[in-house]
């Protein structure tokens, strides 16, 4: 079975310019997530969809940053414009949830921005 | 932000060795996490405990949990060298049909042979 898959992997921008990470999560999976991982620190939730809905944006910066998953598959996570404390690796992960259950995540190999 | 904080911050063992990770959380949980990330790739699942279990081992891992004292411990026992890599706890508060995972700070740990 396909792991969770992003791309790309790396990506180098000028700040300022925009930048688009996509991620496709296992089959079948209901939930998505979108987390950001800064150097020497564990990830934080930016945003969570269960199916196309976003539940949980709380701690997106929605004055730059946005995201989509449309027909509940894929996740586009965008950043216009970038800004130098944005550079950090961005993981997606993915799981099935069902009422009650404890769920467990799968995350993708993650995209490594660097913001110069 | 984050919600749990785990001591040590890194640990350097020799192969053979048992390695102890202890993890500290602050707000009440559904159930708790243990997650290893190897270097330049996404973490992985390792073990889940319930809030209301004490003791779960899975393989050489073993957690426990104390929700009186908001911590958890992950043991890896006879470590190997493969075992290399940052171990992060995650306290989880089922919302809904979905969890939100909060992660610690992590444990870097060095199986050096």
């Amino acid at each position: 079975e396909a792991g969770v898959v992003q791309s790309p992997r790396y990506k180098i921008i000028e700040k300022k310019q925009p930048v688009a990470f996509w991620c496709n999560p296992i089959s079948g999976h209901n939930t998505l997530y979108w987390y950001l991982q800064n150097l020497g620190q564990g990830p934080e939730l930016l945003i969570r969809y269960e199916n196309e809905e976003a539940v949980d944006d709380s701690q997106l910066p929605k004055d730059r940053f946005s995201a989509e998953r449309l027909k509940g598959v894929d996740s586009t996570l965008k950043i216009q414009p970038a800004e130098l404390g944005d550079s950090a690796v961005y993981l997606c992960a993915s799981s099935l949830s069902t009422s009650g259950g404890a769920h467990e995540q799968f995350f993708g190999p993650g995209t490594r921005l660097t913001v110069l | 932000s984050q919600q749990g904080e785990e001591d040590p911050q890194a640990l350097s063992i020799q192969e053979g060795e048992n390695a102890t990770m202890n993890c500290s959380y602050k707000t009440s949980i559904n159930n708790l996490q243990w997650y290893r990330q190897n270097s330049g790739r996404g973490l992985v699942h390792l073990i889940l405990i319930r809030s209301n279990e004490r003791e779960k081992h899975s393989g050489r891992l073993r957690v426990t949990l104390d929700t009186s004292k908001k911590s958890s411990s992950l043991l890896i026992t006879a470590s190997r060298a493969a075992d290399t890599a940052s171990y992060f706890c995650a306290t989880v508060q089922n919302t809904g049909t979905a969890s939100k995972l909060t992660f610690g700070t992590g444990t870097r740990l060095q199986v050096t042979l």
